[in-house]
């Protein structure tokens, strides 16, 4: 079956500017995470959403990252006012609900902000 | 806190040999343990699990793991490298009292030569 997928594959950006990342999770997953994966930080754990329950940003790292999921599905991760920081490879994972279940990763998106 | 080591940051074997890519963790509770197999540009693939049960654990491509309470380590073998085995590994908990998120080990790259 169809597995987690995600766009643009690859972002480059300018400084200052905002953009959007698209995650399209496994159907029937409700549990749906975004994690980012960068030289200095290795792999870090954003922002998780499950079902329709408020979401759980505690890793943001800033207040210009933002996320949402539609319809308990789709899910777009915004960074407003990108800095040279961001860059980095974001990578969205979905699962079925409990610890017991393992997450499936989407091929990541590579941002770039010059 | 929930966490996992990977104390080598490469690990070189020939080709036929067997390999051992090491994984410790420190866990609150029962842990639920994954690794993570990641090849160059690509995202996160998913080889093995222990939940509960037998401390032997088999996954993908010929990849088992052997879990083990007494040393606290989850260490990821295949009897027989392949150098397309050539990647990215990452050990990984489950942080159950968290969001259910994933906290990942640096990494260790497996190099398998011919």
């Amino acid at each position: 079956g169809a597995g987690v997928s995600q766009s643009p594959s690859n972002k480059v950006t300018e400084k200052g500017k905002d953009v959007e990342l698209r995650c399209d999770p496994i159907s029937g997953h409700t549990a749906l995470y975004w994690y980012r994966q960068s030289l200095g930080q290795g792999l870090e754990f954003l922002i998780y959403f499950q079902g329709n329950s408020a979401p759980d940003k505690s890793g943001l790292p800033s207040d210009r990252f933002s996320a949402e999921r539609t319809g308990g599905s789709v899910s777009t991760l915004t960074i407003q006012r990108t800095q040279q920081e961001d860059s980095a490879v974001y990578l969205c994972a979905s699962s079925l609900p409990g610890s017991s279940y393992e997450q499936y990763f989407g091929p990541g998106t590579r941002l770039t902000v010059t | 806190a929930q966490s996992v080591a990977q104390p080598e940051d490469q690990v070189n074997v020939a080709e036929g040999n067997p390999l051992t890519v090491k994984c410790t963790y420190s866990v609150s509770g029962n842990p639920y343990l994954f690794w993570y197999v990641q090849y160059p540009n690509r995202g996160l693939q998913f080889l093995l699990k222990y939940i509960t049960g037998d401390n032997l654990v088999k996954g993908s491509y010929g990849f088992e793991a052997e879990f083990n309470k007494s040393q606290t380590s989850f260490h990821l073998k295949k009897p027989s490298a392949l150098v397309s085995d050539s990647a990215l590994y990452f050990c990984a908990v489950r942080d159950i009292w968290d969001t259910d998120k994933l906290i990942f080990g640096t990494g260790t790259r497996l190099q398998v030569f011919p």
